[in-house]
């Protein structure tokens, strides 16, 4: 079955600052997709950045980079630069025929 | 604009009484997924389709029931079976895997 495990509920970080939140997935498959989310208060979810799993080269949209551990099952988000309206949920999710979510890490951005 | 659209966006039911979630798409996706969210549980799968007159149980799909007639619409009914029913409900759609999904606004269900 696929799983995946945010083990950070709440991240902190400064602005201008950089941070990494974290998460693994189990999965019997080798090709799928990984993705990062963004839920702000309004709830609404943002695509964030997305992975293929047979590319070994890490994705990258602006100041979103993520750090993708195939063999280790790895998936970590880092964020640089951070800004106030990165403050948000993050989810992070894995998809074959289905995505399924993570439990989510709480960043907070502090001037 | 292409996209998609959840109705109500708070909705409020006695308990017992069945409800129904409304979802549209005009995005021509082929596949659409409803989600329920609990704070603390991030988002799990009640029910998705992947083409028209059929569709798949998610992780958690008692009490619920979906129907999917044409590819723009997918309502949830949430019966009066599912015994904790107040969630934020969202509805996503998707036309490849790669893509990722698209989400609708949500629906806020408070049963009282």
């Amino acid at each position: 079955a696929q799983t995946v495990t945010q083990s950070q509920p709440e991240m902190s970080v400064q602005e201008a600052e950089t941070v990494t939140l974290s998460c693994t997935y189990d999965t019997s498959e080798s090709d799928y997709y990984l993705f990062w989310y963004k839920q702000p208060p309004s709830r609404q979810m943002i695509l964030v950045i997305r992975q293929e799993a047979y590319k070994q080269q890490n994705a990258t949209e602006n100041r979103f980079s993520v750090n993708f551990q195939k063999a280790a099952k790895s998936f970590s988000l880092k964020i640089s630069d951070s800004q106030l309206g990165d403050a948000a949920m993050y989810f992070c999710a894995h998809n074959t025929d289905k995505l399924i979510f993570g439990t989510g890490t709480r960043l907070q951005v502090f001037p | 604009d292409g996209g998609i659209t959840q109705s109500p966006k708070y909705l409020f039911r006695k308990e017992g009484q069945n409800v129904t979630l409304s979802c549209e798409q005009n995005l021509n996706h082929d596949a659409m997924y409803w989600y329920r969210q609990d704070p603390g549980q991030g988002l799990r799968l009640i029910y998705y389709s992947q083409i028209v007159n059929d569709f798949q149980k998610g992780d958690i799909a008692e009490g619920y029931s979906v129907s999917r007639e044409k590819k723009e619409s997918f309502p949830l009914t949430v019966t009066s079976a599912q015994k904790n029913p107040t969630a934020f409900y969202l509805c996503a759609s998707s036309i490849e895997g790669w893509y990722g999904y698209t989400f609708g606004s949500g629906t806020r269900l408070t049963v009282v």
